[in-house]
């Protein structure tokens, strides 16, 4: 199974910073990596897929880049609704792998 | 709009089953695959398997395959999630999903709104 490995588990910043996650794969997985959003009580949102590509309806700060191995979500500019964990997921290989989140809190 | 409606909450006593239901809407349902992922209390998402809507073939975690069964209903655009002998471990939020896939890449597009099935003696 692919393995994915996100840091930091969590982090704490203010609105307006700039926020970076990163995510690790085990192995090459080219750009099959999907970036998720899940708020407290709610399912999880689907923001980035394909590493880079923003699911319709997503705000333009969030973005996403990398390819084989290395990922970053990067948040340009957090907002008050965007205190949240964040979830990267390898499309690459069955099984489904998910990292084990990065929450998002406010300092 | 793309809907996903689960069946309510359960409590079961271990080593009882549980099947839960996804009833799908606002788009084809023989066109996309459905995954299933759980949740357990203050944990990370964890991917169950996955069935072909179209053609009923199914893929599995290793570590849930010799539990789960999913299965769908394509004259009710339902999907079926039935995990058996159940433990304390399985007590969770679990989802239907239904895939997309977009510049060559598979994912979790469309999200139902969880089933919390509670597993206490």
């Amino acid at each position: 199974d692919i393995q994915m490995t996100q840091s930091p588990s969590s982090l704490s910043a203010s609105i307006g910073d700039r926020v970076t996650i990163t995510c690790r794969a085990s192995q090459s997985i080219s750009s099959h990596l999907n970036w998720y959003q899940q708020k407290p009580g709610k399912a999880p949102k689907a923001l980035i897929y394909a590493a880079s590509s923003l699911q319709g309806g997503v705000p333009s700060r969030f973005s996403g880049s990398g390819s084989g191995t290395d990922f970053t979500l990067t948040i340009s500019g957090l907002q008050p609704e965007d205190f949240a964990t964040y979830y990267c997921q390898q499309s690459h290989n069955s099984p489904r792998t998910f990292g084990q989140g990065t929450k998002v809190e406010i300092k | 709009q793309v809907q996903l409606v689960q069946s309510g909450a359960e409590v079961k006593k271990p080593g009882a089953s549980v099947k839960v239901s996804c009833k799908a809407s606002g788009y084809t349902f023989t066109t996309y695959g459905i995954s299933w992922v759980r949740q357990a209390p203050g944990q990370g998402l964890e991917w169950m398997g996955w069935i072909s809507a179209y053609y009923g073939s199914t893929h599995f975690a290793q570590n849930l395959q010799d539990r789960v069964t999913l299965t769908r209903d394509i004259s009710t655009t339902t999907a079926y999630m039935e995990l058996r002998s159940l433990t304390s471990d399985d007590t969770a939020v679990y989802y239907c999903v239904r895939e997309g896939e977009l510049s060559g890449t598979v994912f979790f597009q469309y999200w139902g709104q969880g089933t919390l099935v509670t597993v206490s003696s």
